[in-house]
């Protein structure tokens, strides 16, 4: 069965330094992968996504993600974090299941704390 | 526009109440679904809509009763909910299910069952 771990409930960063979260996939095909962030009280808003083009993504809001085969690893990192970017990140994995439907699988998800 | 509206924001209701929570979009996406999330754990996948036909089914209660009666709007009907079904509802759209698109979320209904 295809899933995602995310090492860590909970990173914590300093406003401007380098953001790492990491995501570990298990799937028997070529996966397609994607970052997701959710801000307090709202909904999931789609970082990033691998679709087996080039390795190294990048998303919106400076964030960026290298899909490693020989580690299925699809971390997620970004340079210097900004106050704005303490939110709860899903990572997900998805790959035709019932009737050929692509419906994504979720990670537990990390929660990014940044201080000023 | 890349919205997702769900209404109501907030919603409070007694174990033997009815109400239902909307979800509309207005981008053209032919699959829609409901989520169910607790505080900390990743979304849960309730049900799944394409074409307006009711594709997947989690397993869920029969007590939540999805419907979509066009391609912009998806209803989930609740009847004689539990406090353990206390949560934020997430609606999400897509262009379709049959191939890798990006899901987009509205802002959720979160639910107090008392």
């Amino acid at each position: 069965a295809q899933s995602v771990t995310q090492l860590g409930s909970h990173v914590s960063v300093s406003e401007g330094a380098l953001v790492l979260l990491r995501c570990n996939y298990s799937s028997s095909v070529p996966p397609y992968l994607f970052w997701y962030v959710q801000y307090p009280n709202q909904g999931l808003q789609l970082l990033l996504k691998y679709t087996s083009a080039a390795t190294l993504v990048k998303g919106i809001n400076g964030f960026e993600a290298e899909f490693k085969k020989s580690e299925t690893s699809f971390h997620l990192t970004k340079p210097s974090a900004h106050m704005s970017d303490a939110a709860e990140y899903f990572c997900a994995v998805s790959k035709p299941g019932t009737g050929g439907s692509y419906i994504p699988t979720f990670g537990r998800g990390t929660s990014l704390i940044v201080h000023p | 526009d890349t919205e997702v509206t769900q209404t109501p924001k907030h919603l409070v209701m007694g174990m033997t109440n009815k109400k239902s929570l909307k979800c509309e979009q207005h981008m053209g996406h032919r699959a829609m679904y409901w989520y169910k999330q607790k505080a900390k754990k990743p979304p849960e996948l309730m049900f799944v809509y394409s074409y307006e036909k009711l594709s997947i089914n989690e397993s869920v209660p029969s007590r939540f009763s999805p419907e979509c009666p066009n391609s912009s709007l998806l209803n989930l009907h609740l009847h004689a909910l539990q406090p353990e079904d206390s949560a934020l509802y997430l609606c999400a759209s897509s262009q379709e299910t049959l191939n890798i698109n990006i899901q987009y979320f509205g802002a959720g209904t979160r639910l107090s069952v008392l």
